[in-house]
C-alpha cells in the first residue's frame, strides 16, 4: 500500500471550510483513498473514499487530482464537532492484500470558534 | 442500529492474568479486524478474519488469541504472554475483499494493574 504525507496540523474557523491535503506519490492504480477521523478516545470513523473521481457525502467532499498523487478532503462548514485526528489512507484490494488499514501521524485539525 | 460493540470500555489485567475483550457486530460483514493503538501512534494490526473459523495473524500477533466461531463475533485474548498489554483496541468489521470500508467500535483501553 502506498504511503500517505499529511500536514500534523491545521485549524479552521467554525462555520468556514476545512480543506485537508493529503500526498500519495506512489499510489498504484488499483489503490483506493480512503478517510477517516478520530475524535480522542473513540474508534476510527470512516468518512469517505474514492479511486479517481470526486466524491461527496452527507460528511464531506472528496477532491483527487488527475494524475491521483494527492487528495484533498474538504468539510464545507466545519463545527466544534469536526475537532479530531484526520486519516489519509492508500489501499489496495486483492487477494495479496491482507485488508489492514495503515494509519499514520494524521492531521489534527482543530475548528475554532 | 447496525453497528459494532466492543466491551467493556475499560478493562484492567493483573499480572500473569488472561483478558477477553468482546467485539460483537450486526452489519453481517464477512471479514472482523483487531487492531491496537499505542498513545501518538497509529493502528497496528493483531489478528483478521475473513469469514467464520478461519483467522490470520497480523503484524504483531505474539502474545494475543482470536476466534471466530460465529459471523458476528471476534473476540480478542490478551495472554499473559504479551508483557506490554496497556493499549487501546479497536474492532473493526468490513465486506471482504471489496472497496467497502472498514467500520470501528469505540474501542477498549486495557491497563496493567
Amino acid at each position: 500500500d502506498a504511503k500517505t504525507t499529511q500536514p500534523p496540523s491545521m485549524d479552521c474557523a467554525e462555520g468556514r471550510a476545512a480543506n485537508l491535503p493529503c500526498n500519495h506519490s506512489t499510489i498504484s492504480g488499483n489503490e483506493y483513498v480512503y478517510w477517516y477521523r478520530q475524535i480522542h478516545s473513540q474508534g476510527p470513523q470512516y468518512i469517505i473514499h474514492g479511486l479517481k473521481n470526486n466524491e461527496t457525502n452527507e460528511m464531506a467532499s472528496l477532491i483527487i487530482t488527475e494524475d491521483r498523487k494527492s487528495s484533498t478532503l474538504i468539510l464545507p462548514h466545519a463545527t466544534l464537532r469536526d475537532t479530531a485526528v484526520y486519516y489519509c489512507i492508500v489501499r489496495g484490494h486483492g487477494s495479496s492484500n491482507t485488508g489492514k488499514l495503515i494509519f499514520g501521524q494524521g492531521t489534527t485539525l482543530q475548528v475554532k470558534p | 442500529d447496525g453497528g459494532i460493540t466492543q466491551s467493556p470500555k475499560y478493562l484492567f489485567r493483573k499480572e500473569g492474568q488472561n483478558v477477553t475483550l468482546s467485539c460483537e457486530q450486526n452489519l453481517n460483514h464477512d471479514a472482523m479486524y483487531w487492531y491496537r493503538q499505542d498513545p501518538g501512534q497509529g493502528l497496528r494490526l493483531i489478528y483478521y478474519s475473513q469469514i467464520v473459523n478461519d483467522f490470520q495473524k497480523g503484524d504483531i500477533a505474539e502474545g494475543y488469541s482470536v476466534s471466530r466461531e460465529k459471523k458476528e463475533s471476534f473476540p480478542l485474548t490478551v495472554t499473559s504472554a504479551q508483557k506490554n498489554p496497556t493499549a487501546f483496541y479497536l474492532c473493526a468489521s468490513s465486506i471482504w475483499g471489496q472497496r467497502e470500508p472498514q467500520h470501528f467500535g469505540d474501542g477498549t483501553r486495557l491497563s496493567i494493574l
